[in-house]
């Protein structure tokens, strides 16, 4: 079972580069989350879906964009990428509702320079 | 504004004793918080939920309480042990969103 599966796990981008982000997970989960966390920041919500075709913008969506085609899969696009988008990306599910842990990837670590 | 705070950046420990943790919020109404362990290099594994109608939750040798009129939850580790040495986060649930804290770094000394 693999769960929440993030990829690429590492990845160097120069300034204005784009890159996507993959995400993809295996249990039928309704709700995707994408978040960042940055060294003593904890984790910052930047876009959620509650299901195919549908995404909403989380407390940092500046520089992201996404989509929800598929209930599988969950792609975080950085268009123009900055410096400042240098931290580490999780993406999350949860079957749907409420009341329930969300299942984690294990992240992709993004480097801009 | 809206603030989720835990206490101090890092906790050290001797093993066998309780590790409480501290959860502080402002601003939000939450209906439900989490607690998240998370190990170097990996993601958020989730380990409690409590609503905002329930004072404690226990499982195994974790212990949570909520107090929604302090704005607090505590999480305590009880009989600690080395392997319990982590980084702990709480998350609130208000609507279709989570909040983070920043997370507590627990160091159980042998």
């Amino acid at each position: 079972n693999a769960g929440v599966t993030q990829t690429p796990k590492f990845r160097i981008l120069k300034i204005g580069q784009s890159m996507t982000l993959q995400c993809t997970q295996d249990m039928n989960h309704n709700y995707m989350y994408w978040y960042r966390q940055d060294p003593g920041m904890g984790l910052k919500l930047i876009y959620y879906s509650v299901g195919a075709g549908i995404t909403d913008k989380g407390e940092v969506p500046n520089g992201y964009n996404v989509s929800r085609s598929t209930t599988e899969d969950f792609p975080l696009r950085l268009e123009l990428a900055a410096p400042s988008q240098t931290s580490v990306y999780f993406c999350a599910s949860i079957p749907g509702d409420s009341l329930q842990p969300q299942h984690f990837g294990d992240g992709t670590r993004l480097s801009i320079l | 504004s809206q603030k989720i705070e835990q206490n101090s950046e890092a906790l050290n420990i001797q093993e066998g004793k309780t590790a409480t943790l501290t959860c502080n919020y402002t601003n939000y109404s939450p209906a439900y918080l989490q607690w998240y362990r998370q190990d170097p290099g990996r993601g958020p594994v989730f380990l409690l939920l409590i609503r905002e109608n329930e004072k404690e939750k226990r499982k195994e040798r974790l212990k949570v309480t909520f107090d929604t009129t302090l704005k607090q939850s505590l999480f305590h580790i009880t009989a600690s042990q080395p392997a319990d040495s982590a980084t702990y986060l709480c998350a609130l649930a208000s609507g279709n969103q989570f909040y983070f804290g920043t997370g507590t770094s627990l160091t159980v000394i042998p």
